[in-house]
Parts: C-alpha cells; structure tokens; sequence
C-alpha cells in the first residue's frame, strides 16, 4: 500500500496552545484525506476530511492544510483541550478506494 | 453517522484455537471493512467486506487465516483461525455508509497466549 507516515510521533502541548500535527504521503494520485482522533480503549473517530481539490478546510476548532506540491498534510487545532489528548491518524484514500492510514501521533494536553 | 459494535470487547484465547468477531451497525450499508491495529501501530486493513459477493483481502492476509461473512447489510464476522500470540491485536471493523467517510467500531482486543 501507499506510504502515509508522521513526522512527529509524540507531541506535548500546553493547554490552551495550538497543536499542529504532521502527515507526509507517497502516492500523488490520492484524492482524498482523513483525520482521525483515537483514545484509549476506543476505534478512531473521523475529525475532519480534505479532497484534493482543495489546500484547507475549517471545523470546530480544527483545521486541515494540504500541500500536494509537497505531498505534506497537517492538522491543527486551536486552543487544544485536555480531552483532545489521544493519537491522531491521517489517512488517504488511494485509486482503489481503499484507505491508508499513517503511524500516528500521541498527543499529550499538559494542564 | 454509524453506531457500530463489536463483539467480543476483548477476549484472551490460547494458541491454536479460533475466535469470531461480529460487527454489528444500526442502518444498511453496503461497504464493510476489517482492520487490524497491532500494539502501539496503525490501522492496517485485512479486507473488504461486501454484502452478497466474497470479501476481498489485502496482501498479506488469505481467507484461510481471515474468515469473513457477510449474511446481511447490517452484520458481518470475522475470524481470526488456528491463533498464534503473533495475532494478538486489535481488530476493528468499519462501515462506509456515505461516499468516501468510514465509521469504526470500538474495536476487539484479542490476546493470544
């Protein structure tokens, strides 16, 4: 399958701070990409989503900018909350329709 | 949305012997996934479970091993068969009720002795 991987593999951020997480992929013809959030002991939940055919796209507190010249996509959220404390996986969607997802990202929120 | 459930929640079994997973989601749809989530790792996706047709494996995992049903638009099974602890996961099954967004159960934690 394709190559989705993070930069970052922990991240510790100061309630109230910004958090922006990190995702590179590999195959240029995906179209479409997801940010998931999973806590501990539960399956991942879907944050936000981005088609190809756009650089950003704005939700409750989260944004996601995808930089296709670079293959590079982040996820960023505002003003980050003790509860959004979790690992965060990006996923693409390849030619085939199946989804690819990243190695993920630990967040940690310090109070 | 979906709300979706797995059953077991988490199971301890011994080496060589099988255990069934069910997925079970509250409306009709068409598209039904099953991953695995190793320790510490990311998702990676066993198969494709469509209603009415055989599921479709990804590379690296063969039905023999990965038995999946699919009677109705609501359930599927998966089983994970002649076990070892190297099958000591999380298995997650997901459904895809409109285009392109995938729902995921809770997940069942599998340990193998």
């Amino acid at each position: 399958g394709e190559s989705v991987g993070l930069h970052l593999p922990t991240l510790s951020v100061q309630e109230g701070d910004n958090s922006i997480i990190n995702c590179a992929y590999s195959n240029s013809a995906s179209d479409y990409f997801i940010w998931y959030k999973q806590e501990s002991g539960k399956g991942p939940q879907f944050i936000i989503d981005i088609r190809s055919n756009m650089d950003k796209r704005q939700g409750q507190r989260v944004t996601v900018l995808l930089n296709k010249t670079v293959k590079h996509l982040s996820l960023q959220i505002a003003a980050t909350q003790p509860g959004d404390s979790a690992v965060y996986f990006c996923a693409e969607r390849d030619g085939a329709n199946n989804l690819f997802f990243g190695t993920g990202t630990r967040l940690t929120v310090i109070p | 949305s979906a709300v979706i459930s797995q059953k077991p929640s988490r199971d301890i079994c011994q080496r060589g012997t099988s255990l069934t997973i069910q997925c079970q989601v509250d409306s009709q749809v068409t598209m039904m996934f099953w991953y695995r989530q190793q320790p510490g790792q990311s998702l990676t996706l066993i198969a494709t479970a469509n209603q009415g047709s055989e599921a479709t494996y990804e590379s690296g995992f063969v039905i023999d091993k990965f038995p999946i049903s699919r009677p109705n638009l609501t359930f599927s099974t998966l089983t994970v068969s002649n076990m070892s602890p190297e099958d000591s996961s999380i298995y997650l099954c997901s459904v895809e009720p409109t285009t392109d967004t995938q729902y995921f159960g809770p997940g069942t934690r599998l340990t193998v002795l």
